[in-house]
């Protein structure tokens, strides 16, 4: 059964806190995507990666950063926390290779519910 | 600007009746791919149906179908006998093709449906 997890489901940090979101797929997939969401916005993608080491900013990328050291790992770190980065985070991969011709669909992990107080 | 445009935030409809859920999307990409996902209240993103921009036929899996009119850069989510089951957030995706390989996948703002016993 293809897997992406995320390592908290909750989790509280305080203002200024650097913190790390994790993500794992276990799919080989080569795309890792994070999104935020809120009500009303739907899903707002903040980065994506094709390839391990390789990142492109989506569209709302101010206030966060990224890694990928390893294909199956993508992390989204916020430097220095704020409360208006109070939100669910989603992170998904897919890949490029598959039965359709652009490829599989994005699977998603559970989320994580990031508070900043 | 928006890629994908879900003009309808919140929809009802009665039990054993089918609804359309709109989506627009804006690309100028020829290679493309259009998704459907639903989030129960659970907070999950389960996957329903894909159109490929090369595709003739408009896709269907079981009580979805996907009506797509790419001259109108349209991708409708058409759901036959509604069920009480089918009450949740629905959010239409647009996944792009770029040259070095990456693909880049985007949401629009979702529609909530509330089935009606």
């Amino acid at each position: 059964d293809v897997k992406v997890t995320q390592s908290s489901r909750y989790l509280v940090k305080r203002t200024g806190e650097k913190v790390f979101l994790e993500c794992v797929q276990d799919m080989d997939h080569e795309n890792m995507f994070w999104y935020r969401q809120d009500p009303g916005l739907g899903l707002r993608l903040i980065y994506f990666s094709y390839d391990v080491k390789m990142k492109e900013k989506g569209d709302i990328p101010e206030g966060y950063s990224v890694s990928r050291e390893k294909k199956e790992r993508f992390s989204l770190i916020l430097e220095s926390a704020s409360t208006n980065q109070t939100s669910m985070y989603l992170c998904a991969s897919s890949s490029p290779r598959g039965p359709k011709p652009t490829g599989t669909e994005a699977f998603f992990g559970q989320g994580t519910r990031l508070t900043v107080v | 600007a928006q890629k994908i445009t879900q003009t309808q935030p919140g929809m009802f409809v009665q039990e054993k009746e089918a609804v359309t859920l709109d989506c627009t999307y804006d690309t100028s990409d020829q290679s493309y791919g259009l998704f459907w996902y639903k989030q129960p209240s659970s907070g999950e993103m389960i996957f329903l149906i894909y159109q490929g921009s090369y595709d003739e036929q408009n896709a269907t899996e079981g009580r979805y179908s996907l009506n797509f009119q790419k001259a109108r850069k349209s991708a409708n989510l058409v759901i036959s006998a509604s069920q009480l089951g089918d009450s949740a957030m629905y959010f239409c995706a647009m996944r792009e093709s770029y040259s070095g390989g990456y693909q880049k996948v985007t949401f629009g703002t979702g529609t909530k449906l509330q089935v009606i016993p």
